[in-house]
């Protein structure tokens, strides 16, 4: 079965640092997501994608926050100056169609700001 | 404002049990989902619905779009259902709006 594949695994860096979280989506799904959860707390939506730009964005994704499909098949997600308080996992989804048919989740990316 | 909500938040069953967990879901919410999230942290998607019921091995999902109300079965409970459930809405947008999850333990 295709899956969304989400590298690292675990990503720890110093506060104030940039990182660089990466997905591959399944290839033939069109939209693309980025959620994340803080430790105890439940997921919540970062942004959505769709032909080469961004569909919608949260709150949270603030001027720190970028994504990108440089080649059309990575989708990253890109932070700046991390804070102590981006410390979550973060979860890349896609989908086929728009409001059609289940999200697939990549297994997720433990980012640590120490 | 786009609102899931689900219930309980904990919940702990002897196998062989019948599970069920609540979820509430706000208007413009156009589709809901059942996602299952193990201790690593990977979520895997159950169910999507619209409208009616759905079922997969021990797994029964159902939706009532009037009340705004989906409920998760599962029947004969076993040691590996233990996980968080959550319930999520897709809203008019795409974006999935989620519940604050259940944790089920299923004790042998």
């Amino acid at each position: 079965e295709p899956e969304v594949t989400q590298t690292p695994s675990h990503q720890v860096t110093q506060m104030g640092q940039e990182v660089i979280l990466r997905c591959v989506p399944i290839s033939n799904h069109l939209y693309f997501y980025w959620y994340r959860q803080i430790l105890g707390q439940k997921v919540e939506f970062l942004v959505s994608f769709y032909n080469n730009e961004i569909s919608e964005k949260s709150e949270i994704f603030d001027d720190r926050f970028s994504v990108e499909r440089p080649d059309g098949s990575n989708f990253t997600l890109k932070i700046r100056s991390t804070k102590l308080e981006d410390s979550a996992m973060y979860f890349c989804a896609s989908r086929r169609e728009f409001n059609r048919g289940g999200y697939t989740f990549g297994s997720g990316t433990r980012l640590t700001v120490v | 404002k786009n609102e899931v909500e689900q219930s309980p938040q904990n919940l702990t069953a002897q196998e062989g049990e019948f599970i069920t967990i609540n979820c509430s879901y706000s208007v413009g919410i156009s589709a809901l989902h059942w996602l299952q999230q193990h201790p690593g942290g990977g979520i895997v998607s159950l169910f999507m619905l619209s409208s009616g019921k759905k079922k997969h091995g021990r797994l029964i999902a159902t939706i009532n779009i009037q009340e705004k109300h989906s409920s998760l079965h599962i029947t004969a409970s076993h040691p590996r259902d233990s996980a968080v459930y959550i319930c999520a809405g897709t809203s008019n947008t795409g974006k999935l709006i989620f519940g604050q999850g259940t944790t089920l333990q299923v004790k042998p």
